[in-house]
């Protein structure tokens, strides 16, 4: 079983719908969590991080479930410009420092 | 302005002859690391560094080395390419080594952009 898993879709939806994506990890030790979004050819940018809290970001939500160990974003009133993969990442904090990223969710816009 | 730099871009090779993309942050990061990304498995750490002289593997660690003489350079070495070390490379940096507590400035990674290496 992979570390870090995400659905890969793709998701095509309609711009202006309202789009979700989970991230499941398998390690209870992890502490900090972030989406990335990465644009074809090009590097990873951080998109968000998620607290144990929940956070927002305009359009983006972020949420943390420790006890399912999984961690979800949600994107509202779409956006062409939000066409991407978004990225999961998963820092554990044991003395290997790993860093562990999902395979990614692409999402598609449709106009 | 704050960045990472790689080189090659690009880079087309062929087995067994040494190659090594260097990697270059701006920002005064401690850490920094390598990934390598391919089709369907994500990005994978090849190498990381807490510090100047500081490194440590990653989860594909077989086949590169690295090094860390200075703190703003990071070079990936690939002492004998095989085919199966084509990919894409990222360098990233940040400014410490992500722990607890740390805020996401801190622990936010920035990435160059991006090593394509063909091995023939």
């Amino acid at each position: 079983r992979k570390e870090v898993e995400q659905d890969p879709g793709p998701f095509n939806v309609p711009e202006g719908a309202t789009v979700a994506f989970n991230c499941t990890y398998s390690n209870s030790a992890s502490q900090s969590f972030f989406w990335y979004r990465q644009d074809c050819r090009k590097e990873p940018k951080l998109l968000m991080s998620v607290y144990s809290s929940g956070n927002e970001d305009g359009r983006f939500t972020a949420q943390l479930n420790r006890a399912s160990q999984y961690i979800s974003l949600l994107i509202r009133d779409s956006k062409l410009s939000d066409s991407a993969t978004y990225l999961c990442v998963v820092n554990s904090y044991s003395s290997a420092s790993k860093i562990i990223f999902g395979s990614g969710t692409r999402l598609s816009i449709r106009p | 302005e704050a960045q990472v730099t790689q080189n090659p871009r690009y880079l087309i090779t062929v087995t067994g002859k040494k190659l090594t993309v260097t990697c270059s942050q701006n920002m005064n990061h401690e850490y920094m690391s390598w990934y390598r990304q391919d089709p369907g498995l994500g990005l994978r750490q090849i190498y990381y560094s807490m510090n100047v002289e500081v490194t440590d593997k990653g989860d594909v660690p077989e086949g590169y080395k690295v090094s860390r003489k200075e703190k703003r350079n990071f070079p990936l070495i690939l002492e004998s390419p095989s085919p199966n070390q084509t990919s894409l490379y990222f360098c990233a940096s940040s400014a410490g080594r992500p722990r607890v507590g740390g805020t996401s400035s801190y622990n936010e990674q920035f990435f160059g952009p991006g090593t394509r290496l063909t091995v023939l």
